[in-house]
């Protein structure tokens, strides 16, 4: 099984909610990512949990919260965003014990804030 | 990371090969090169990676230039799922990776 899931699919919030994301994988992979796409643009790196312990934050606004409860689940929790926070956020996982480098991508949640 | 140029579209015609182009003048001795590709509105995929060595798995060949300078991934009969933006991504391997994806090159494979 090398498949990343995502829930929802799509999402659609107001300013004012409190939402979350889902992402899951059975590989055995202990590095989890976040990351956020607009569109037309290249896939941005926001977090990067390893071993169920963030290890990169990249200067993300704290409206967005991850969280990883277990080696196969990432959370990430949304609140008070802005329209400009619309976009596509994938997720992703690898194994960092691996000589190789690959990143399994979910297909990704499209996210609308009005 | 070392940083990595790609036209920004090139078109092939189904069925033929297409030759896609990564400079990456900069890349030291660790480094390896990879590729990914995404399908309009899907998660990006694996293609292949390689660290000086020509490549080859079932997707597609990578033809690294003896100096490492540069790459092309080479898709040997094109077809119209191939259409997708393509990323050349330099890094070392192994932990946890900060990916930084260029602009990539948009394929378009056409009838």
């Amino acid at each position: 099984d090398t498949e990343v899931t995502q829930t929802p699919k799509h999402l659609v919030m107001g300013m004012t909610n409190k939402k979350s994301l889902k992402c899951e994988q059975h590989m055995g992979h202990r590095a989890m990512y976040w990351y956020k796409q607009k569109a037309k643009k290249p896939p941005e790196l926001m977090f990067v949990y390893s071993y169920e312990k963030l290890s990169i934050n990249e200067s993300v606004p704290s409206r967005f919260s991850p969280e990883c409860p277990n080696s196969s689940l990432l959370n990430l929790h949304l609140h008070a965003l802005q329209p400009e926070d619309s976009a596509l956020y994938l997720c992703a996982s690898s194994q960092p014990a691996s000589g190789s480098y690959e990143q399994y991508f979910g297909p990704g949640t499209r996210l609308t804030v009005t | 990371d070392a940083k990595t140029t790609q036209p920004p579209s090139m078109d092939c015609a189904e069925g033929r090969a297409a030759n896609l182009p990564c400079n990456h003048s900069t890349i030291s001795g660790n480094e390896y090169v990879y590729w990914y590709r995404q399908i309009h509105s899907q998660g990006p995929q694996y293609i292949i990676h390689g660290l000086k060595n020509n490549e080859t798995n079932e997707m597609a060949s990578l033809i690294i230039t003896e100096d490492r300078k540069s790459s092309t991934l080479i898709l040997p009969h094109a077809t119209l799922r191939d259409t997708a933006v393509y990323y050349c991504i330099v890094r070392v391997p192994g932990g946890y990776q900060k990916v930084t994806f260029g602009t990539g090159t948009k394929l378009q494979v056409i009838p």
